[in-house]
């Protein structure tokens, strides 16, 4: 089995500073996917930034990096220059390349961003 | 437009009362699945469809059926809804070389 665990139930940020949030998982899989999916108070799933397991190389997509130990299997997302809209929810996910691609949630992260 | 759609976006029946969530994409995708989402426990995954006639349980299915007769529909159906069923679904779809999932918009539901 496979699991995703996220220590920081919420979280604060100035706007304009940098926010660093943690996620830890667990799997028997060499190739997996990691992903960030952000939630705004509309519900709506969002893809925020995504890694594939065999990269080396951390994920970047504007404002959003993720900083990937793979030994430690950690998966922790930075947010720069954090703007009001970031506010929401952040999930971390796992999903395993082989079987049934099931992709495992944490539980979330309470993300707001204060003026 | 690609798109997964969810009907239902809210929902308040009675306890016992057999109701359907639909759940249409439109991007060929083989991989489908429901989620439930609940306070302080993030996603969990209900079921999960590999492709047509092709399901299988997740980590919390009692209580809930599927059906995957067409490649672009997976309803969710609750036989007999309880209380703790109360809560927000999501329908998911991806494929494997895309890894991606596509969320629907959510379903609230609210069983008394």
């Amino acid at each position: 089995a496979q699991t995703v665990t996220q220590s920081q139930p919420e979280m604060s940020v100035q706007e304009a500073e940098t926010v660093t949030l943690s996620c830890t998982y667990d799997t028997s899989e060499s190739n997996y996917y990691l992903f960030w999916y952000k939630q705004p108070p509309s519900r709506q799933m969002i893809l925020v930034i995504r890694q594939e397991a065999y990269k080396q190389q951390n994920a970047t997509e504007n404002r959003f990096s993720v900083n990937f130990q793979k030994a430690a299997k950690s998966f922790s997302l930075k947010i720069s220059d954090s703007q009001l809209g970031d506010t929401a929810m952040y999930f971390c996910a796992l999903q395993g390349r082989a079987g049934s691609y099931q992709l495992t949630f944490g539980k979330g992260t309470k993300l707001s961003v204060i003026p | 437009e690609a798109q997964v759609t969810q009907n239902p976006r809210y929902l308040i029946t009675v306890t016992g009362k057999k109701l359907t969530v639909t759940c249409s994409q439109n991007m060929n995708h083989e991989y489908m699945s429901w989620y439930r989402q609940d306070p302080g426990l993030g996603l969990r995954q209900i079921y999960y469809s590999m492709n047509v006639e092709v399901t299988d349980k997740g980590d919390v299915p009692e209580g809930y059926k599927v059906s995957r007769k067409e490649k672009r529909n997976f309803p969710l159906i609750l036989e007999s809804p309880s209380p703790n069923q109360t809560s927000l679904y999501f329908c998911a779809s991806s494929t494997p070389v895309h890894t991606e999932a596509f969320f629907g918009q959510g379903t609230r539901l609210t069983v008394v």
